[in-house]
């Protein structure tokens, strides 16, 4: 079966860093999709990679390894407005989105 | 404001009810989708349509039936609903079907079925 994992919740610091992991396996694949969704509000898409390394886009920064089935969500410079849920979803070989169940993060002052 | 309008945004009905999710996009997409999102659980795709044909079901029960009258345009029609069937209910367009462009979704139905 298709499988994406994620950390259930995590709590960090404001200023801090935090990195949010997601692990794959899946029938094929044809990029990868970090999406924020705050409580209550629609799921807004944050980045895309499709091939190995790192993408950068102000303080959020998405890492991707194929191989490994690996990819990260970095965010730097923590704010309270950063505290949501994280979606990690990947496309396989036939274009059908399969989604991780969310990162919940906290952020404390 | 994603471009992706869905009313209502909360809805309480009970199991003999007929009701119906409205969703709209001007953003001139040619795909739509429609998902549930029950607490803690991935999103599950429940029906997708490609320049207003149905592409994918994915053995939603018949209580669910989905309109697609144009592109702009989804609808979710529900009738004799079950409690499990509470969630909220996310309606989301893209460029097309099969391709890496991303997703843009509406704020959802939160449904709660009694």
């Amino acid at each position: 079966g298709q499988n994406i994992d994620q950390p259930t919740e995590m709590t960090a610091t404001e200023g801090a860093i935090v990195q949010i992991n997601c692990t794959y396996q899946t029938s094929g694949f044809n990029g990868l999709f970090w999406y924020q969704q705050h409580a209550g509000e629609a799921p807004t898409f944050l980045s895309y990679n499709v091939l190995d390394g790192l993408e950068e886009k102000g303080r959020f920064s998405s890492f991707l390894s194929r191989s490994k089935g690996y990819s990260y969500l970095l965010l730097k410079e923590l704010q309270m407005k950063d505290s949501a849920s994280y979606l990690c979803a990947v496309r396989d070989r036939n274009y059908q989105l399969i989604w991780g169940a969310g990162t919940k993060l906290i952020i404390k002052p | 404001e994603t471009g992706v309008t869905q009313t209502p945004r909360h809805l309480v009905m009970g199991m003999t009810n007929k009701k119906s999710l409205k969703c709209e996009q001007h953003l001139g997409h040619n795909a739509m989708y429609w998902y549930k999102q029950s607490a803690k659980k991935p999103l599950e795709l429940m029906f997708v349509y490609s320049l207003e044909e149905r592409v994918e079901n994915n053995s939603v029960p018949s209580r669910f039936s989905p309109e697609c009258p144009n592109s702009s345009h989804l609808f979710l029609h529900l009738h004799t609903l079950q409690p499990e069937d509470s969630a909220l209910y996310l309606c989301a367009s893209s460029q097309d079907e099969a391709s890496n462009t991303e997703a843009f979704f509406g704020q959802g139905t939160r449904l709660t079925v009694v």
